[in-house]
């Protein structure tokens, strides 16, 4: 079956504490993106890779990195810097391609602090 | 600015009831539409899209939405509510561009009644 994996499905952060947050996908899509969701507040766009190699920055990028090693992989860390980290982030995918792309999504990952 | 919104945050529908969720764009160029649902704790599904062509645009579960350019609209509809029915419902909004990330509207929450 192709799709998106995300995991953990939870994850649990203290204080000072990176974590990674895994995304892959065997769609053979060339895009890939990571969002922020809240409650009442939508998706937010953290971080997105257009091709391996190369990824910009999203409306709210600050305390997060990535990397884009991997066509298949883009996994997403949540850094000491973010102070506010409590969300469920959702990795999505897209052919790259244009023409109104659809972008399908992963189950997400919850992240609590401890 | 580029935004959507989605002016009921919540809508509660009797079962068998018709269904309307309003979506309203501002967008700079053409832009292409999207509604997702999502189940909760769940990723997001894609309802359908209007990529070009017809504005009344068929989708899976019995959805359709009607692109209405002067009413910067894009609303979907159900003629018959199904309890299944019930999760969050995102409209999006997307560039003809490779690769580009979509803007959310901040969701719009289905409650259905027996």
């Amino acid at each position: 079956d192709g799709g998106i994996t995300q995991s953990p499905k939870y994850l649990f952060r203290k204080e000072g504490q990176n974590v990674t947050l895994s995304c892959e996908q065997n769609l053979n899509h060339d895009a890939m993106y990571w969002y922020r969701q809240d409650p009442g507040q939508g998706l937010r766009l953290i971080y997105y890779s257009q091709i391996v190699n190369d990824f910009q920055k999203g409306d709210i990028a600050e305390g997060y990195s990535v990397s884009r090693e991997k066509k298949e992989s883009f996994p997403l860390t949540v850094t000491s810097a973010q102070k506010n980290p409590t969300a469920f982030y959702l990795c999505a995918s897209s052919t790259g391609q244009g023409n109104g792309e659809t972008q399908y999504f992963g189950p997400g990952t919850r992240l609590l602090v401890l | 600015a580029q935004s959507v919104t989605q002016p009921d945050i919540h809508i509660t529908v009797s079962e068998g009831a018709s269904l309307e969720l309003r979506c309203n764009y501002s967008y700079g160029a053409t832009p292409y539409l999207f509604w997702y649902v999502q189940s909760p704790g769940q990723g997001l599904q894609l309802l359908l899209k209007y990529f070009s062509g017809d504005t009344l645009v068929q989708g899976i579960k019995g959805f359709e939405a009607e692109f209405k350019r002067s009413q910067s609209s894009f609303n979907l509809r159900k003629p018959s509510v199904h309890w299944s029915d019930a999760a969050e419902y995102f409209c999006a909004v997307g560039a003809n561009q490779a690769g580009t990330a979509l803007i959310f509207g901040k969701g719009t929450t289905l409650s259905v009644s027996s």
